[in-house]
């Protein structure tokens, strides 16, 4: 069980440029999310996918698009990356809602020259 | 007023010291609360809910004030282990997603 899985682990950018962040988990979890964490803004919420079919913007959409894939998987896509999208992006899912524990993968660092 | 607030410390202790963090949080109705921790350069993992009246679990004990809008989080007994960034989290304002505050830092030290 593998639980929540992200690839790549480290990414280096230039300005301009797209890449995509794959996200999957094993727990049948109806709900994934992606966030961003930034020193001394904590976590941040991107874009959200509470259940297959469905996906809505969180706090900072702004520069990406997501796709739910199938209940499995979640990506996140930067269409021209930007130096203000260096961070560490964080994939979670959670049974259905708020409600629940949130698991989440171990990140993708990000960095965009 | 943010939505979740917490005092980002650092909180340097000695081991066997008992330490509190508190959190503020602005949406009257959010109904789920939970505390994170995240190593560094980790990934933030569940340590507990907090429930109504309180609960426990081993050395750590939270509790919810919902007049006053605060969590608190009590860890007894400081291990070097319990060296983290400690996440105050509670539902967004639909009940569809979580909002994190930015973190605790707590050192304990030898």
């Amino acid at each position: 069980n593998a639980g929540v899985t992200q690839t790549p682990k480290f990414q280096v950018l230039k300005t301009g440029q797209s890449m995509t962040l794959q996200c999957a988990q094993d727990m049948n979890h109806n709900s994934m999310y992606w966030y961003r964490q930034d020193p001394g803004m904590g976590l941040r919420l991107i874009y959200y996918s509470a259940s297959e079919g469905t996906t809505d913007k969180g706090e900072v959409p702004n520069g990406y698009n997501v796709s739910r894939l199938n209940k499995r998987e979640f990506s996140l896509r930067l269409e021209s990356a930007a130096p203000s999208q260096t961070s560490v992006y964080f994939c979670a899912s959670s049974d259905s809602g708020a409600s629940y524990e949130q698991y989440f993968g171990p990140g993708t660092r990000l960095t965009v020259t | 007023r943010k939505e979740v607030e917490q005092d980002p410390g650092p909180f340097n202790v000695p081991e066997g010291a008992t330490v509190a963090f508190n959190c503020t949080y602005s949406n009257s109705a959010s109904q789920s609360f939970f505390w994170y921790r995240q190593d560094c350069r980790k990934e933030p993992k569940l340590l507990m809910s907090v429930y109504s009246s309180g609960n426990e679990d081993g050395r750590f004990t939270a509790q919810l004030n919902r007049a006053s809008q605060y969590i608190s989080l009590l860890i007894r007994d400081s291990k070097l282990s319990d060296s983290a960034t400690y996440l105050c989290v509670v539902n967004n304002q639909a009940g569809t997603a979580l909002i994190f505050g930015k973190g605790t830092t707590l050192s304990v030290s030898s």
